[in-house]
């Protein structure tokens, strides 16, 4: 029974390359979200996401951000032309339903730019 | 946007000891809940809190949702050294349309004295 799962773990790219982090969801969830956390900081909502559809992605930056979660695969969230100031742990959980709250996360991507 | 103040933003423990943390907001919350993170993992769920007023146990942690619905605090009794680690509380709300996406607070850092 597999929690989230996250890969990879660690990702170093250099600035203007693209990152494209994966997130497969436990088994049964069809809801996705992703979080970003800084060093020192608590986790900031970037997007949610249900198969197919992009339910609330007031969270992500205007630019270079997309996030997917195709019917099948795992979800994608793309940084596009990546620089110094993506360099964050970003988070994914999923959840069985809209309204529930008490997510399952994954152990997270650390992207580092350099 | 939302904050949540979290406190302390540190503290020392000893085995054996209680702890005490909380969190306030100036918004009013539906749902507070409490994650541990380890270095290099993911956020844990400890405790779910759904109505205004409730005291929640699991094991040594209690948790309550503050009357007033703004605040929660965590408690653990005799600590013990694997309770190492931060502790984040989160709120949900479907204010201002959001789709129910989690606030964190900025953590508290739980660490063994020396």
């Amino acid at each position: 029974n597999a929690g989230v799962m996250q890969n990879p773990r660690h990702l170093v790219r250099r600035r203007g390359q693209e990152a494209r982090l994966r997130c497969s969801p436990m088994k049964g969830h069809s809801h996705v979200y992703w979080y970003r956390q800084l060093p020192e900081e608590g986790l900031k909502f970037m997007v949610y996401l249900q198969k197919e559809n992009i339910i609330d992605e007031s969270g992500m930056p205007k630019e270079r951000f997309s996030a997917e979660f195709p019917k099948e695969g795992p979800s994608i969230l793309r940084i596009q032309q990546v620089v110094r100031g993506d360099s964050a742990a970003y988070f994914c959980a999923s959840s069985p339903r809209r309204g529930y709250y008490g997510y399952t996360f994954g152990s997270g991507t650390r992207l580092t730019v350099v | 946007g939302q904050q949540l103040n979290q406190s302390p933003q540190s503290m020392f423990i000893q085995e054996g000891e209680d702890v005490s943390m909380n969190c306030t907001s100036s918004s009013i919350f539906n749902t507070w809940l409490w994650y541990k993170q380890d270095p290099g993992e993911g956020p844990v769920l400890l405790i779910a809190l759904y109505k205004a007023g409730e005291l929640t146990s699991n094991g040594r942690l209690t948790a309550q949702f503050g009357i007033t619905r703004k605040d929660s605090f965590l408690n653990i009794s005799a600590s013990i050294p694997s309770d190492v680690g931060i502790y984040f509380c989160a709120g949900q709300t479907n204010y201002g349309g959001s789709q129910g996406n989690l606030i964190f607070g900025k953590g508290t850092k739980l660490s063994v004295k020396p």
